[in-house]
């Protein structure tokens, strides 16, 4: 079936460090792709979304590429902030089917 | 738009009681979903409405949950009774299709501590 894998946290990064987290997926078709943030306290929050191959989803200086040769989606940003901590979430949905989110990545990022 | 609007934000109470959590979806989103996040097990879709009917409730623990969705603006997941290994956050999120292309949006959550 239908999955998400993402890498495992928690990710410890210094201010105006590179990030990368790692998503994979596994799915039939052609799904859509989404990375999710949720703050300290709050409900998960849209990031960025990517609907076909090789579309780059991008918000708020973070980016992720679909690449549907390695059944990826990896979110990156060139300089994290200490206002990024939160936890990302990687997320696939494929047409007639829900949602499948991965386990999510801590990140917190010291000044 | 207010977004996805969860109450109460935090419950807690004792094991045996019934617990209600409400929830009011973006006007306008046909799909109401019902998630259960712990430490544990991560997100967890408990159910799922598509205008007002439930489609998919495969995801509810045991009998003692219930959801309901009287109208396109409200739903409401009961646990009656409650134990303490329901205690988690619970989310209530909302979208105008199934596929998910725009995204589901989330309300605030509403953490449950059962003692």
């Amino acid at each position: 079936g239908d999955s998400v894998t993402q890498m495992e946290g928690p990710v410890t990064l210094s201010e105006e460090a590179f990030l990368t987290i790692n998503c994979t997926y596994t799915a039939t078709g052609y799904p859509s792709l989404f990375w999710y943030v949720q703050y300290p306290g709050e409900g998960l929050q849209l990031l960025l979304k990517a609907t076909k191959a090789d579309d780059k989803g991008s918000n708020k200086g973070f980016e992720a590429t679909y690449r549907k040769e390695t059944t990826s989606f990896h979110l990156e940003k060139g300089s994290v902030q200490v206002s990024d901590s939160a936890v990302y979430f990687c997320a696939l949905s494929n047409t007639g089917n829900q949602f499948y989110f991965g386990t999510g990545t801590s990140l917190t990022v010291i000044p | 738009d207010a977004g996805v609007i969860q109450s109460p934000r935090h419950e807690v109470t004792e094991m045996g009681q019934e617990v209600t959590l409400r929830c009011k979806p973006i006007s306008g989103h046909d799909y109401l979903f019902w998630y259960r996040q712990t430490m544990m097990r991560g997100l967890e879709l408990l159910i799922y409405f598509n205008n007002n009917v439930p489609i998919d409730d495969s995801g509810m623990p045991e009998d003692r949950f219930s959801a309901k969705m009287p109208n396109a603006s409200f739903s409401t997941l009961k646990i009656q009774p409650s134990e303490p290994r329901d205690s988690a956050v619970y989310f209530c999120a909302s979208s105008p299709n199934f596929t998910g292309n725009y995204g589901y949006t989330f309300g605030s959550g509403t953490r449950l501590t059962v003692v």
